[in-house]
């Protein structure tokens, strides 16, 4: 059973353009969503996160919408630029239980000079 | 600070073969993590340790054991390799709190023949 399903797999954009990644959760107890980056050799980094208290949460670029009642969140990358092309997975976890997180199956972003 | 490191790097076994993936965090942190990363899987959870003295499974623990030997250092060991174990390996660690952000460390990439 895919806690976390996130699409589409991979992504080309043209650089300048909007990137959009999206995930749906089926475990209602989760409560922190997380986005990890992960470029090429590397291990995944923190890109950004979001409670289910909150709607949407912006970090430059970056920025989660969140909708609770759809159990969906997105990653939406504003102005993309060709160093924004790496793998990106979204997480889900529950807080109570020693932030263990489910991860999606990662989206290959490539943005296009 | 080095965050996560992990060692080895790159490492080839032979089908039966073991080995001992370690994993050691100098950012105090209590919580603990091993992953595997397939292509198109994203990152599924082996073991995770959410302090020190405590270890429980995760997702796809069979074939693997693991010890917590110390607040810093949480070791995976592969008793007789198969390959389906050829993976990469991450581990990672995270403090309890009000964020739950996951370190990483660099990964240890193992093909076992």
């Amino acid at each position: 059973q895919q806690q976390v399903k996130q699409s589409p797999q991979s992504l080309i954009v043209q650089k300048g353009g909007i990137s959009i990644i999206n995930c749906a959760y089926e475990n209602t107890a989760f409560d922190y969503f997380p986005w990890y980056q992960q470029f090429p050799g590397k291990g995944p980094a923190l890109l950004i996160a979001i409670r289910p208290d909150v709607s949407e949460k912006k970090e430059g670029r970056f920025t989660i919408s969140f909708n609770k009642s759809a159990k969906q969140f997105s990653l939406h990358i504003m102005d993309s630029q060709p160093g924004d092309s790496a793998t990106y997975f979204c997480a889900a976890l529950r807080s109570t239980n020693a932030g263990k997180s489910t991860f999606g199956d990662g989206t290959t972003l490539t943005v296009k000079p | 600070n080095a965050g996560v490191t992990q060692t080895p790097k790159f490492q080839v076994l032979k089908t039966g073969q073991s080995m001992t993936l370690q994993c050691a965090q100098d950012m105090n942190h209590n919580s603990m993590y091993w992953y595997r990363q397939d292509p198109g899987m994203g990152l599924r959870l082996i073991y995770y340790s959410a302090s020190e003295g405590t270890t429980d499974k995760g997702e796809v623990p069979n074939g693997y054991n693991v010890s917590r030997l110390n607040k810093r250092e949480f070791s995976l060991r592969l008793e007789s390799a198969a390959p389906s174990q050829t993976s990469v390996y991450f581990c990672a660690s995270s403090v309890r709190g009000l964020t739950y952000e996951q370190y990483f460390g660099p990964g240890t990439r193992l093909t076992v023949t």
